[in-house]
């Protein structure tokens, strides 16, 4: 069966400090990538997404950038982590099946708490 | 650009009750409808999916519909337990850009 690991699961960090984020998945072969951010009285809103290896999408212009160094390992990364950056962000995969807005579920990590002090 | 609206915000009823949560979004063009659990500090738990050409999906005491031409979907739970006290969420796919989610509701099931 497939599994996804996220770490670390809570994080506090100072402002103007980098951050690394990584997700895996287990169990299945070129999956869709995402990553999300839930941050306080917000709705989950997608961050960047990717279809294979180095091939990265951004939703929203940000402080964060993402890679997919191998085809079943995504991070997201920070120069300088800004108060705003805080929030819950979650990993999530999708098989690619039937192309990439196949209507595959999505999948989620169990997050990481990032908070900047 | 999508947006999805769910109502109530927050509920609170008594063990044993049935009940329903509603969702609706403004662009019908939906790929499919996925109605997720998040329970507190926790990551998503996908509950149903629900294809753009169906229209509901059943699993156990949980049954989803999907009315795409006026943009809505509900979520109706039987026989509520203490269990099923969680956030509940509702996403839309629009295809190549991933999810678009609602608030979420936040349901208490009174013991």
């Amino acid at each position: 069966s497939q599994t996804i690991h996220q770490w670390p699961a809570t994080l506090v960090q100072p402002v103007g400090s980098p951050l690394s984020l990584e997700c895996t998945v287990e169990g299945t072969s070129n999956p869709n990538l995402y990553w999300y951010r839930q941050a306080a009285g917000r709705g989950l809103q997608l961050l960047f997404y990717s279809v294979g290896i180095g091939q990265i999408s951004s939703e929203v212009p940000q402080n964060l950038s993402a890679s997919r160094p191998q085809d079943r390992q995504f991070i997201l990364s920070s120069k300088k982590l800004l108060l705003s950056d805080s929030g819950f962000y979650l990993c999530a995969w999708s098989s690619s099946t039937g192309g990439w807005w196949s209507n595959q579920p999505q999948h989620f990590g169990d997050g990481t708490r990032l908070s900047i002090l | 650009k999508q947006e999805v609206t769910q109502i109530p915000a927050a509920l609170s009823v008594p063990e044993g009750e049935n009940l329903v949560l509603n969702c609706s979004f403004t662009d019908s063009a939906i790929y499919n409808l996925q109605w997720f659990r998040q329970d507190p500090g926790k990551g998503l738990t996908s509950l149903l999916l629900i294809q753009s050409s169906q229209r509901e999906q059943t699993s156990g005491r949980l049954n989803a519909s999907l009315d795409k031409s006026s943009g809505r979907s509900t979520l109706y739970i039987a026989a509520s337990q203490p269990g099923d006290s969680a956030t509940y969420l509702c996403a839309v796919s629009g295809g190549a850009d991933g999810l678009t989610f609602g608030k979420g509701t936040h349901l208490i099931i009174q013991p």
